[in-house]
């Protein structure tokens, strides 16, 4: 099972809206509605921002939302923030013939210029 | 507060072992699958194992299968992941977390991890 392919960066200036990608296949991303969306600042563990595709839990910034179209997901963060510098990590819930429960994406590191 | 508390990271040579535990406060850990996730020296976030509430059911990446075991102590709040034949390409942090109720869908609680280094 591979991971999820995401950009390696994307950048944005304060302000604006970015999104970021994650392409995976018929059997996680496109099989499930059960992508989820972490952010992760250097040194520190991830946090959940997004669920189910869509969901956003309770404390997570109305600015973060999510989709998906077919076997790539998106996460796209309106007025970007200095505090919105980090990593950006997707996930599936899978399942395959080589049985893995959950996958993870590439990774996306989001700059704030 | 809900909070997890990975220990037992460290140093060991190739072919060693370790294990590695997470105190779970908060919360009633009996009720929740948890699983354990890595992330090497400047990489990604890689799944390692699950475990079921009741411990009948667990899983494994292929790259673990075979040398790593995961369990919980529902009574002592705590679960374990006990990792045999380690290899340089074991060296990470490793995360315990908190699947949200209802399946193996997401994480929503995470600790703060421990560092594995293996290296001669």
């Amino acid at each position: 099972q591979s991971a999820l392919t995401q950009p390696a960066s994307v950048s944005g200036s304060a302000g604006q809206s970015i999104t970021i990608s994650c392409t995976g296949t018929s059997s996680d991303v496109g099989g499930y509605n059960h992508v989820s969306w972490y952010q992760q600042h250097p040194g520190k563990a991830p946090k959940l921002m997004i669920y189910d595709v869509n969901k956003r839990p309770s404390g997570v910034s109305h600015r973060f939302s999510g989709s998906k179209s077919g076997n790539t997901a998106s996460l796209t963060i309106s007025g970007l923030q200095a505090e919105d510098e980090a990593d950006y990590y997707c996930s599936s819930y899978a399942s395959t013939s080589i049985f893995i429960l959950n996958v993870f994406g590439t990774g996306t590191k989001v700059t704030v210029l | 507060e809900v909070q997890l508390l990975e220990s037992g990271g460290g140093l060991v040579q190739p072919g060693g072992s370790l294990r590695l535990s997470c105190a779970a406060s908060g919360f009633t850990f009996s009720t929740y699958a948890m699983t354990w996730v890595r992330q090497g020296p400047g990489k990604g976030l890689e799944w390692v194992s699950t475990i079921s509430l009741n411990s009948g059911d667990t899983y494994y990446a292929d790259s673990v299968t075979g040398r790593f075991t995961i369990s919980r102590d529902n009574s002592e709040n705590t679960l374990f992941l006990e990792m045999n034949s380690l290899s340089v390409d074991d060296t990470a942090v490793y995360y315990c977390a908190r699947y949200a109720p209802g399946g193996y869908w997401y994480f929503d609680i995470w600790g703060r991890g421990t560092l594995v280094t293996v290296s001669s």
